[in-house]
């Protein structure tokens, strides 16, 4: 059991449709990701959000937008996807802290998934 | 030369066996380092991680890291079929991002 929860574990979905993700965690942690993994890749980072606001997009495609309505949530909402989106979907959270270098970067972690796929 | 370097495997050693996993990093500003455990079809779990040179034991498990030459390795004892997986390095430099290298696979044979 992970205390970082992603729902749906799994989802079909057709080009046209539009559809969310969500993560959860409760562990107070205020950095919240979204990554997306192919099969024997590592995970690909694609954005980033502290104290709820988004401070790293790696240039995604539109058709992804994330939303951070509290500390606690991270959405990511589907529209118009490409056969080539088909992945794990991964949410993961970690502590937030300011200072050293070596302090700040706290390790991450992750929920279970979301495997889309996409038809 | 990648920014994290892992040897993909696979990594074969026979149950009990110390298997020895390896990561070399290019950036000697990165300050954190990770290993994280993926099997297949799950999410990653965190391992281990470290900060400063030397040694860190968490039961069967020991996490290497030697700045000056710009590696870190985990140790694993006693290795066990269900410690069969792929682990990911990762390292944090100043930019905040988790950096992977692209995983070692692991199989323990009974």
């Amino acid at each position: 059991d992970t205390e970082v929860t992603q729902t749906p574990k799994h989802l079909v979905m057709g080009m046209t449709n539009k559809k969310s993700l969500k993560c959860e965690q409760h562990m107070g942690h205020r950095a919240m990701y979204w990554y997306k993994q192919k099969a024997k890749k590592p995970p690909e980072l694609m954005f980033v959000y502290s104290y709820e606001k988004l401070s790293i997009n790696e240039s995604v495609p539109s058709r992804f937008s994330p939303e951070c309505p509290n500390s606690s949530l991270l959405n990511l909402h589907l529209h118009a996807l490409q056969p080539e989106d088909s992945a794990l979907y991964l949410c993961a959270s970690s502590q937030f802290i300011t200072g050293p270098a070596r302090l700040s970067n706290q390790p991450q972690h992750f929920g279970d998934g979301t495997r889309l796929s996409i038809l | 030369q990648k920014e994290v370097e892992q040897n993909s495997g696979p990594l074969s050693v026979p149950e009990g066996a110390i298997a020895s996993l390896n990561c070399t990093y290019s950036d000697r500003g990165s300050q954190s380092f990770f290993w994280y455990r993926q099997y297949s079809g799950k999410s990653p779990e965190l391992i281990m991680s470290i900060y400063s040179n030397g040694d860190k034991e968490d039961g069967r498990f020991t996490a290497q890291l030697n700045k000056a030459s710009q590696y870190v390795s985990l140790l694993i004892r006693d290795s066990q079929p269900s410690d069969s997986a792929t682990y990911l390095c990762g390292k944090v430099g100043n930019n905040r991002k988790l950096i992977w290298g692209l995983g070692t696979s692991l199989a323990v044979n009974p």
